[in-house]
């Protein structure tokens, strides 16, 4: 299957500042890729769509001052977490799906990144 | 009402029993249907996909479909512990791969 790798791993960050996570795929063009964050023992939930040369599509209550998404090319998307406070922190992970002409649809993710704000 | 529900278990299995694992949704216009596993601490990996009625197999593992009934099942058959994880059921009604998530059902298989 197609790979998707994600850096940092996990972050520590004091309150107050900014973290950037890198989500690229390595063996593919990825035109989409979404942002997930995972509290402990809840279920993914889809922060915002990453379109590659446009604006993100973020879900609603997301806010999407705070969490800049930038898809500059067909291979890497960043979210960038604002003046990050504990609240923030979670597991973010990223996904991808290949394009291939007969799509299937699925997802492919990176490792995650866990955030821990200070 | 959620529009991908799941039993949230846990459900616990002996190794070498079947796991049947349930998903329902409530969107009649869904067309892809996947189950991803996730160990704890790690990001989902996928297991299977399905998109028309009946059942498909690879391996240990059966996904079965229907959309009359918006019902979606994975059994994994010889459970191993190493089965031992948080399985999500996720729909799309798109190939653009923006899926719907279910909260997701934990199984423990024991030795």
């Amino acid at each position: 299957g197609a790979v998707v790798s994600q850096h940092p791993s996990w972050v520590i960050c004091k309150s107050g500042t900014s973290v950037k996570i890198e989500c690229r795929s390595l063996d593919f063009q990825a035109t989409t890729m979404f942002w997930y964050r995972q509290f402990p023992k809840q279920s993914l939930m889809l922060m915002a769509t990453s379109n590659e040369g446009s604006k993100a599509t973020y879900e609603q209550g997301v806010e999407k001052d705070k969490f800049l998404i930038n898809h500059a090319s067909l291979t890497l998307s960043t979210l960038t977490v604002t003046s990050a406070h504990p609240e923030d922190s979670s597991f973010y992970i990223c996904s991808a799906s290949e394009w291939t002409g007969m799509n299937t649809g699925e997802l492919f993710f990176g490792e995650g990144s866990r955030l821990t704000v200070l | 009402q959620k529009e991908v529900e799941q039993n949230s278990g846990p459900l616990s299995v002996p190794e070498g029993a079947i796991a049947s694992l349930n998903c329902t949704y409530s969107d009649r216009g869904s067309q892809s249907f996947f189950w991803y596993r996730q160990y704890s601490g790690k990001s989902p990996e996928l297991i299977m996909f399905i998109y028309s009625n009946g059942d498909k197999e690879d391996g240990r593992f059966t996904a079965q479909l229907n959309k009359a009934s918006q019902y979606v099942s994975l059994l994994i058959r010889d459970s191993q512990p190493s089965d031992s994880a948080t399985y999500l059921c996720a729909v799309s009604s798109t190939n653009a791969g923006k899926s719907t998530f279910g909260d997701g059902t934990t199984l423990t298989v024991k030795p």
